[in-house]
């Protein structure tokens, strides 16, 4: 199985909402990754998490809360989003056998946000 | 800031034709960079990478070139057909796992 899962595939949130996205693998990978990708753009990194821990915070605002249970999933809760948020959010996963980080990253299909 | 970018945004090519895709990048330090492929709808699909200790590396279909003087990088695409037509990103790889992509050229393949 070399698949990651993300649900759902769409989401239409309001402001005052709190809503989650979730992403699974299965691969045994121990790094998993969410990305933010705007129209027409490249995929942004927003946090990185290497062995269930989190590594890697782009400064992302604290609206966008990220979970990892255990090593094959991943969520992110969303509070309070603003419309500028709206955007394609992509999970990724690597193996990461070193807690390096330098190996290929599996995107999942990502799910489509909307803020209205 | 970004460390990488593209040439071009857009490349139409002939179905059977050739495909070159440029990417330059800005830190002589880099030394791993992967090429994806994002189709409409989907996640990017990695393609091919190669390290800073490599200048050439060859998959099915496709070379990537690494000029590490010029701080150069190409995806070459053989015998292009219309399944190629996609958005193609460059991304440097940074320790930690941090990917830094660039702003993508669209291809379009003319059948």
């Amino acid at each position: 199985d070399t698949e990651v899962t993300q649900t759902p595939k769409h989401l239409v949130m309001g402001m005052t909402n709190k809503k989650s996205l979730k992403c699974e693998q299965h691969m045994g990978h121990r790094a998993m990754y969410w990305y933010k990708q705007k129209a027409k753009k490249p995929p942004e990194l927003m946090f990185v998490y290497s062995y269930e821990k989190l590594s890697i915070n782009e400064s992302v605002p604290s609206r966008f809360s990220p979970e990892c249970p255990n090593s094959s999933l991943l969520n992110l809760h969303l509070h309070a989003l603003q419309p500028e948020d709206s955007a394609l959010y992509l999970c990724a996963s690597s193996q990461d056998l070193k807690g390096q980080g330098v190996d290929e990253q599996y995107f999942g299909p990502g799910t489509r946000l909307t803020v209205t | 800031g970004e460390s990488v970018g593209l040439h071009l945004p857009t490349l139409s090519v002939q179905e059977g034709d050739n495909s070159i895709i440029n990417c330059a990048y800005s830190n002589s330090a880099s030394d791993y960079f992967i090429w994806y492929k994002q189709e409409s709808g989907k996640g990017p699909q990695f393609i091919i990478d190669i390290r800073s200790n490599m200048d050439k590396r060859q998959g099915q279909r496709v070379t990537v070139l690494l000029n590490k003087t010029v701080k150069h990088l190409s995806l070459q695409i053989a015998a292009t057909q219309p399944g190629d037509s996609a958005v193609y990103f460059c991304a440097e790889n940074q320790y930690g796992g941090k990917l830094i992509f660039g702003q993508g050229t669209e291809l379009s393949v003319k059948p």
